[in-house]
C-alpha cells in the first residue's frame, strides 16, 4: 500500500515560473490538505478538499491553486513562483475532514530562485 | 477554530518518561484531541488520539481531564529515535469539517 505519493521529490525553480506538485492517494479518502512548512515554523495549511469536487482556502492560499477531479488527485499549481514560496510542501488525507487522523506524504522541497 | 499552545521545546535522557502537555482552552464538545509527531525531512505521523480519559498504544499514552482543556502526552522510557517534534492537534472526529491548525509544536531532544 503506498498511501501518499507526492512528485517530484524536490524541485529548483525560477521565479516567475509555473510549477505543479502531484499529490495522489490509494486509500479512498475523502478529504485532503496542502500544507507548507518553513524553517522553524510548524505546518500551514494552503488549500484543502473535503470531497472530490470542492475545494477551501486554508491558512495561506495566496499564490496557489488546487483542484479536485477525482478522489485520488490533488494537485497544487504556482501559477508565476515567487521565492517566499520557497518552502517545503506536504500533502495529507483523511476519512473525513476535521478530526480525522491525517496522512502525510514524504514531501516536496521547492527552492524558489 | 479550537487553539493550542505547547511548549516550545524540551530535553530529556534515554530511559526517562518524558510528558508533553498542551492546553486548548476552547475545545468544542465534539473535538477529539491528536498528536502527531514529526522527524527532521518527514511529513507528520499520527501517534494518538483521544477524547476523554485515558487513551493508551503501543507507542504512547494520552491522558485527558474532566474539563478537557488540556492533554498531556506521555512517552514512556523514550529512546534517541524520539528526538522529534510533536504535535497536539483538536478537530471534529465526526462527519464536520475544520480546518485543523498545527502550530509549532514541541520539539523534544532525548540526549544520552
Amino acid at each position: 500500500i503506498a498511501g501518499i505519493t507526492q512528485a517530484p521529490t524536490s524541485q529548483i525553480l525560477a521565479a516567475g515560473r509555473r510549477m505543479t506538485l502531484r499529490c495522489t492517494q490509494d486509500m479512498r479518502h475523502n478529504a485532503m490538505y496542502w500544507y507548507r512548512q518553513d524553517l522553524g515554523l510548524g505546518l500551514r495549511l494552503i488549500h484543502y478538499s473535503n470531497t472530490a469536487g470542492t475545494t477551501g482556502k486554508g491558512e495561506v492560499p495566496d499564490g496557489y491553486s488546487v483542484s479536485r477531479a477525482n478522489t485520488d488527485d490533488f494537485p497544487l499549481t504556482l501559477a508565476s513562483a515567487v521565492p517566499s514560496q520557497t518552502s517545503v510542501y506536504f500533502c495529507a488525507s483523511s476519512v473525513g475532514g476535521g478530526g480525522n487522523i491525517q496522512y502525510f506524504g514524504a514531501g516536496t522541497r521547492l527552492s524558489v530562485l | 477554530l479550537a487553539k493550542t499552545t505547547q511548549p516550545i521545546s524540551m530535553d530529556s535522557y534515554e530511559g526517562q518518561e518524558v510528558n508533553i502537555t498542551c492546553s486548548h482552552n476552547n475545545i468544542a464538545t465534539n473535538d477529539y484531541i491528536t498528536w502527531y509527531q514529526q522527524f527532521p525531512s518527514q511529513g507528520p505521523r499520527f501517534i494518538i488520539q483521544g477524547y476523554k480519559t485515558k487513551v493508551t498504544n503501543e507507542v504512547a499514552s494520552l491522558f485527558i481531564p474532566a474539563d478537557r482543556k488540556s492533554s498531556t502526552l506521555s512517552l514512556p522510557r523514550v529512546s534517541l529515535s524520539d528526538t522529534a517534534v510533536y504535535y497536539c492537534l483538536v478537530g471534529d472526529g465526526g462527519t464536520g469539517f475544520q480546518k485543523l491548525v498545527f502550530g509549532t509544536g514541541t520539539r523534544l531532544l532525548v540526549s544520552p
